[in-house]
């Protein structure tokens, strides 16, 4: 696709209901990051997936929070029993190469989480 | 604690009036990035920089970061309503992924 792609992009749910986050990369990018954004809060780094590579989980606030990759392409966040705490925009970002840190991310419009 | 830190956190100006920004840090980064964030959308990246002492400019707007690649500057000319969003700067250690300051909140008053 031309750009990052994540839906929803609102979603309301329940305390203790589980949530999926969908993201669509670019088209051919190997890098795929999960960040998270509070109000008045940095980005908040989840998890990073490189190709085949095991994904980098070390950002995951909890195990309540979970995310696959499949074909490489297409990532879900998953959040089970969700809190309160959890509100907050949820971003994806791709990178062609994975020197994300030199070529720079490019990043959907994210997902607003509000939890109730 | 936060790694970068990012100060105005606040600033409106009016248009035509220059502004600097500043993203500081205690650590040693790689490279470091800025983005402009607009609400309701994800960050947009503006610039890369990796050498100490670097600068770059894009239009009216000039990046520097410094010597030792701690920190990084922002400077906008002549500011227009357009230029009004959020500044996100980003550093890079080596570790695939980015670590994202706070942000600088800019308003520009047409």
């Amino acid at each position: 696709g031309a750009g990052v792609s994540q839906s929803p992009s609102n979603k309301v749910t329940e305390k203790g209901k589980d949530v999926e986050l969908r993201c669509d990369p670019i088209s051919g990018h190997t890098a795929l990051y999960w960040y998270r954004q509070s109000l008045g809060q940095g980005l908040e780094f989840l998890i990073y997936f490189q190709g085949n590579s095991a994904p980098d989980k070390s950002g995951l606030p909890s195990d309540r929070f979970s995310a696959e990759r499949t074909g490489g392409s297409v990532s879900t966040l998953t959040i089970q029993r969700t809190q309160q705490e959890d509100s907050a925009v949820y971003l994806c970002a791709s990178s062609l190469l994975g020197t994300g840190e030199e070529e720079g991310y490019t990043f959907g419009s994210g997902t607003r989480l509000t939890v109730v | 604690t936060q790694l970068l830190e990012q100060s105005p956190q606040f600033l409106s100006i009016q248009e035509g009036e220059n502004l600097t920004v500043y993203c500081n840090s205690s650590s040693v980064f790689s490279s470091l990035q800025w983005y402009r964030q607009e609400p309701g959308e994800g960050p947009v990246l503006l610039v890369t920089v990796v050498t100490g002492g670097e600068v770059k400019k894009l239009k009216r707007l000039t990046f520097q970061f410094g010597d030792a690649r701690k920190d990084s500057s922002l400077h906008i000319t002549a500011a227009q309503p357009g230029d009004t969003g959020l500044y996100l700067c980003a550093g890079g250690r080596g570790n695939n992924r980015l670590a994202f300051g706070k942000g600088n909140q800019v308003v520009v008053i047409p």
